[in-house]
């Protein structure tokens, strides 16, 4: 069984362009998280989707959203992007809102210059 | 709020040595309390989880600690190895809601 799969691995941007991380979840997942990871420091998390919807957003402002589409997959985006954007991003899938285990991808590390 | 808690920030172990690292939160809806390991440069790992209706759970040389009333959960890696040297993250989920991850704990195992 495939794990969690996200793309770009590295992704390198200036300072107030668009980036967009993209995810695909384990199959039959239905539930997608994004976490931000800075150097060094815990996961901050972002967002969470579940058949499609967002189900909560962490404290982060409005230049960070995301959408899920019909088959899971999820996407984040960041809009005029900052130096502090500068991080790993984090997907995780669970097999839905009713269970526990979730399980991570390998992220993208995003930079911006 | 932080809704979890996590000590110590770093612990360096000798090989065959015990590791313990602590968690505390407050929430009492929690009801999935997961381990996660991370090596640099990629994403945490799922090693070990316990839900609050048992008071240890062991896998291998990881066994978590649980104690409902103080509410605190411990990870104790048993015979560390150098291999064992990571950052590892408790966190706490209350199903239906999102997780809460504790700050991390980055574990060096010296030979």
């Amino acid at each position: 069984e495939a794990g969690v799969t996200q793309s770009p691995t590295h992704l390198i941007k200036t300072r107030g362009q668009q980036a967009t991380l993209r995810c695909s979840p384990i199959s039959g997942h239905t539930s997608v998280y994004w976490y931000q990871q800075a150097l060094g420091l815990g996961l901050q998390f972002l967002l969470w989707y579940d058949e499609g919807e967002e189900r909560n957003r962490g404290n982060f402002p409005p230049r960070f959203s995301g959408r899920q589409f019909p088959n899971y997959s999820s996407e984040l985006n960041v809009n005029a992007l900052e130096l502090e954007d500068s991080a790993l991003y984090l997907c995780a899938s669970m097999k839905g809102i009713a269970y526990n285990e979730q399980f991570f991808g390998p992220g993208t590390r995003l930079t911006v210059l | 709020q932080q809704q979890v808690k996590q000590s110590p920030q770093s612990l360096i172990v000798q090989k065959g040595g015990i590791s313990i690292i602590n968690c505390a939160y407050e929430n009492t809806a929690f009801d999935y309390f997961p381990w996660y390991q991370q090596f640099p440069g990629k994403g945490p790992a799922l090693l070990i989880a316990i839900r609050p209706d048992v008071s240890e759970k062991k896998e291998g040389r990881f066994t978590i600690s649980f104690n409902k009333s103080a509410k605190q959960f411990s990870l104790h890696i048993m015979d560390s190895q150098p291999g064992d040297s990571a950052t590892y993250f408790c966190a706490a989920h209350e199903t239906g809601n999102q997780f809460y991850f504790g700050t991390g704990t980055s574990l060096t195992v010296i030979p």
